[in-house]
């Protein structure tokens, strides 16, 4: 079993860009979160999840957009990066709706130049 | 006062030695609290987790204290391989999963 798994570990992108951050689990959870971290500031919840279908803001959603494509798939997608969006970016999974455990990607590192 | 809280640290001490730190929160309706530790560069993994006034697992104890609202994570005996970053998280204490919050961690590093 993989677990949770994140595409790309890496990725430069030039402001205006546009890409998308892939997140998979096998791990047969209904929640599903994307996270990023910055110094000093911990984790800040972006989207989330609770099932199939449907998404939701976190803390920090500006700027970003999600698709919950099936119960194993949720990308993130940033249309036109910004330099304040350098961030490591985690997906987690969870089996209910944030009382609970969570479970990691190991994370995508975006340098927005 | 911030949602949650937590001295950034970082706490330096030697092998052996027995280290706590707390972590403050401010929405009382919480019931359920988690330890997860973070290596440099990895991503959280669940340490431990508190549902009533506290949890016990080997050399880590993490305690839970409703009047004050705080959660404390005891390690006794410490080893090298404790250095990491441990991030506090509360959940909001009811079905949404839109206000969990992350502690921004106390660094911890273990000298020989």
């Amino acid at each position: 079993n993989a677990g949770v798994t994140q595409t790309p570990k890496f990725q430069v992108l030039k402001t205006g860009q546009s890409m998308t951050l892939q997140c998979a689990q096998d791990m047969n959870h209904n929640s599903m979160y994307w996270y990023r971290q910055d110094p000093g500031m911990g984790l800040r919840l972006i989207y989330y999840s609770a099932s199939e279908g449907t998404t939701d803001k976190g803390e920090v959603p500006n700027g970003y957009n999600v698709s919950r494509l099936n119960k194993r798939e949720f990308s993130l997608r940033l249309e036109s990066a910004a330099p304040s969006q350098t961030s490591v970016y985690f997906c987690a999974t969870g089996t209910g709706q944030g009382g609970e455990t969570q479970y990691f990607g190991p994370g995508t590192r975006l340098l927005v130049l | 006062r911030k949602e949650v809280e937590q001295d950034p640290g970082p706490f330096n001490v030697p092998e052996g030695a027995t280290v706590a730190f707390n972590c403050t929160y401010s929405n009382s309706a919480s019931q359920s609290f988690f330890w997860y530790r973070q290596d440099c560069r990895k991503e959280p993994k669940l340490l431990m987790s508190v549902y009533s006034s506290g949890n016990e697992d080997g050399r880590f104890t993490a305690q839970l204290n409703r009047a004050s609202q705080y959660i404390s994570l005891l390690i006794r005996d410490s080893k090298l391989s404790d250095s990491a970053t441990y991030l506090c998280v509360v959940p909001p204490g009811y079905s949404s999963a839109s206000k969990i919050i992350f502690g921004s961690g106390t660094r911890l590093s273990i000298r020989p």
